[in-house]
């Protein structure tokens, strides 16, 4: 079955290392997301990245990092640098709008919950 | 990008009908409407888009306001499996979709 696939689903981590989530997608989407959720609260982009070998910031890049190697694959980074990284992280696949037409779906991934202490 | 403006929750019955609304007074002409839905740990799921028509699918229908400040996401007859916090989002028509989540609106469905 096509879709998005985000390992592992719980994570659990020591202040001052870094951490890679993964995320992989079958679906032949060229876009692909990365989003926060803290409790009680909306998703916040965190980077995004249209075509391979591309990505651009979000609303919140501080702290984290990103590579888009392959189509299908777009790992996060959590570094030491970033100072609240326990949340819900999200990531999602969309095939880009063209003119005149909305991508109008991101698909999501089941998510991982990062937890550090 | 433009802002949208939800109720924090609402509360239905099992088979009524259910109405959404949503705000987003500073929409531009080349923001599409995007209702998603999220479960408790889950990852969103898209319910339903539109520009300026009305809209329906297998999940439910989007009334757009003529002037395009308002609308409304209708679930016509609502089950537990419903409840859900909904998003209405606004996002442009190309390019990558960089989604804007407020804390949308906690829908609950009484048996």
């Amino acid at each position: 079955d096509g879709g998005i696939t985000q390992s592992p689903k719980y994570l659990f981590r020591k202040e001052g290392q870094n951490v890679t989530l993964s995320c992989e997608q079958n679906l032949n989407h060229d876009a692909m997301y990365w989003y926060r959720q803290d409790p009680g609260q909306g998703l916040r982009l965190i980077y995004y990245s249209q075509i391979v070998n591309d990505f651009q910031k979000g609303d919140i890049a501080e702290g984290y990092s990103v590579s888009r190697e392959k189509k299908e694959s777009f790992p996060l980074t959590v570094t030491s640098a970033q100072k609240n990284p326990t949340a819900f992280y999200l990531c999602a696949s969309s095939t880009p709008g063209t003119a005149g037409r909305s991508s109008y779906e991101q698909y999501f991934g089941p998510g991982t919950r990062l937890t550090v202490t | 990008d433009a802002k949208t403006t939800q109720p924090n929750s609402m509360e239905s019955n099992e088979e009524e009908p259910v109405h959404l609304p949503c705000n987003h007074s500073t929409i531009s002409g080349t923001d599409y409407i995007h209702w998603y839905r999220q479960l408790p740990s889950q990852g969103p799921e898209y319910v339903i888009h539109g520009l300026t028509s009305n809209v329906n699918n297998r999940m439910a229908s989007l009334a757009i306001a003529e002037d395009r400040k308002s609308s409304t996401l209708i679930l016509h007859r609502a089950t537990l499996r419903d409840a859900a916090v909904y998003y209405c989002i606004l996002s442009h028509i190309q390019g990558a979709q960089k989604l804007v989540f407020g804390q949308g609106t906690r829908l609950t469905i009484n048996p």
